[in-house]
């Protein structure tokens, strides 16, 4: 079955301007997280979504924000970009409730550099 | 401040060799915890997970160990495979689908 599909991979941005990433669950998975992953930090959780509702949010400022469609499929965006915001954007999807089990399925992710 | 820690950003192990990846954490309300491989230009892929009711588990090579009193959990890889060589991710969850990773160990196994 198909995975995680992240589109697109590579991103192009200039500091000011917004971007909207794309992420498509594998299917009847309805648990989308978005992670951020730098040099620094490491992987960092941005939000988290069920069924159209934001679950869970990570600390991250307003600039950042996501949002799920009626087919789980995700978008995040990001507004006002800086150059602290270059980073691999991943996206994980689940099964309901089986995921710190059977863990959850990354996506390739999203790079994004800002400059 | 960082709840999830891998104080060891490198490992070099021998083909055939077992490979230890060490994680602490400081959150005691963590009660899963979970370990993925990642390769360069692909995400982080899931190996084996372990709940805090559980001090051990396997999947074939890999074997997690969980010391809650120490607030420690190790991966254990036997034996380790070039295939093997990867970074390695812990990461932690307080029974939310949110995680807390670790920053990662490059294992490189060598032949």
């Amino acid at each position: 079955k198909a995975g995680v599909t992240q589109t697109p991979r590579y991103l192009i941005k200039t500091r000011g301007q917004q971007v909207t990433l794309s992420c498509s669950p594998i299917s009847g998975h309805r648990s989308v997280s978005w992670y951020q992953q730098t040099p620094g930090q490491g992987l960092q959780f941005l939000f988290e979504y069920f069924s159209e509702t934001q679950r869970n949010k990570g600390n991250f400022p307003g600039r950042f924000s996501g949002r799920q469609f009626s087919n789980s499929r995700s978008e995040m965006n990001v507004s006002t970009l800086e150059l602290g915001d270059s980073a691999l954007y991943l996206c994980a999807s689940s099964l309901q409730g089986v995921g710190l089990r059977y863990g959850y399925t990354f996506g390739s992710g999203t790079r994004l550099t800002v400059v | 401040d960082q709840q999830v820690k891998q104080n060891s950003p490198s490992l070099s192990v021998q083909e055939g060799r077992i490979s230890i990846l060490n994680c602490d954490y400081t959150n005691s309300m963590f009660d899963y915890f979970l370990w993925y491989k990642k390769y360069p230009a692909e995400g982080p892929t899931f190996l084996i997970s372990i709940s805090s009711i559980k001090d051990k588990n396997e999947d074939g090579r890999f074997t997690v160990f969980l010391n809650k009193s120490a607030k420690h959990l190790s991966l254990h890889i036997v034996p380790s495979q070039p295939g093997d060589s990867a970074v390695y991710f812990c990461a932690a969850s307080d029974r939310t689908d949110k995680l807390i990773f670790g920053t990662g160990t490059r294992l490189q196994v060598f032949p």
